[in-house]
């Protein structure tokens, strides 16, 4: 099952604007973190965010989590026509050594010229 | 660096056919991970191995078999596949809580 629920599912804005997804999940958490992946690719970690931590910025990133609520922001600022890419929050249920994430269903963004 | 590779990129199977998809990585990480993802949907971890010699179960393991052959390689094997494992699958390393990932193989079964 999926851990983190991510709205909106898709999102369109234009260049310059600021883009906000929102994550929700249902377990305690060692930290949460989010993932970029364009089409057809891989994903590529952007930020992450701890459980004892309230806020993180990371250049144009902003993150920002609520263990009271189990809920996460993560903002994009001034965003730009290569910011299009699904963006996924994933919880780190810490298992032993390895980092054992669960990943949440994504929200698409486009961002046009 | 290479980072995470994964060999092939696409493949078609036919129904009961067996294959073994491969990963490997050239950053000396410790642990890595096999996850799948169906459209729409996020990424469901399927096979993890926290060190060299150790596997784990997932979320997801039923219908395949891992081995974490040396550090560097952990390879995802599917014994007698079936269309329900039409997917996109990822390998991942990591060190400490980050993860990278390989650029993913596109498998469809007929």
């Amino acid at each position: 099952s999926q851990q983190g629920e991510e709205d909106p599912q898709a999102l369109s804005i234009q260049e310059g604007e600021n883009a906000t997804m929102n994550c929700s999940y249902k377990t305690s958490i060692n930290n949460l973190q989010w993932y970029r992946q364009n089409s057809g690719r891989g994903l590529v970690h952007l930020i992450l965010i701890r459980s004892n931590e309230r806020e993180k910025h990371s250049g144009r990133l902003r993150v920002t989590l609520d263990t009271s609520k189990k809920s996460s922001s993560l903002l994009i600022t001034a965003s730009r026509a290569a910011d299009t890419a699904s963006y996924f929050c994933a919880t780190d249920d810490r298992a032993g050594t390895a980092s054992k994430l669960t990943f949440g269903t994504g929200t698409r963004l486009q961002v046009t010229l | 660096n290479a980072g995470v590779t994964q060999t092939p990129k696409f493949q078609v199977l036919k129904t009961g056919q067996s294959m073994t998809l491969q990963c490997a990585q050239d950053m000396n990480h410790n642990s890595m991970y096999w996850y799948r993802q169906d459209p729409g949907m996020g990424l469901r971890l399927i096979y993890y191995s926290a060190s060299e010699g150790t596997t784990d179960k997932g979320e997801v393991p039923n219908g395949y078999n891992v081995s974490r052959l040396n550090k560097r390689e952990f390879s995802l094997r599917l014994e007698s596949a079936a269309p329900s494992q039409t997917s996109v699958y990822f390998c991942a390393t990591s060190r400490g809580h980050e993860q990278y990932f390989g650029p993913g193989t596109r498998l469809t079964v007929t």
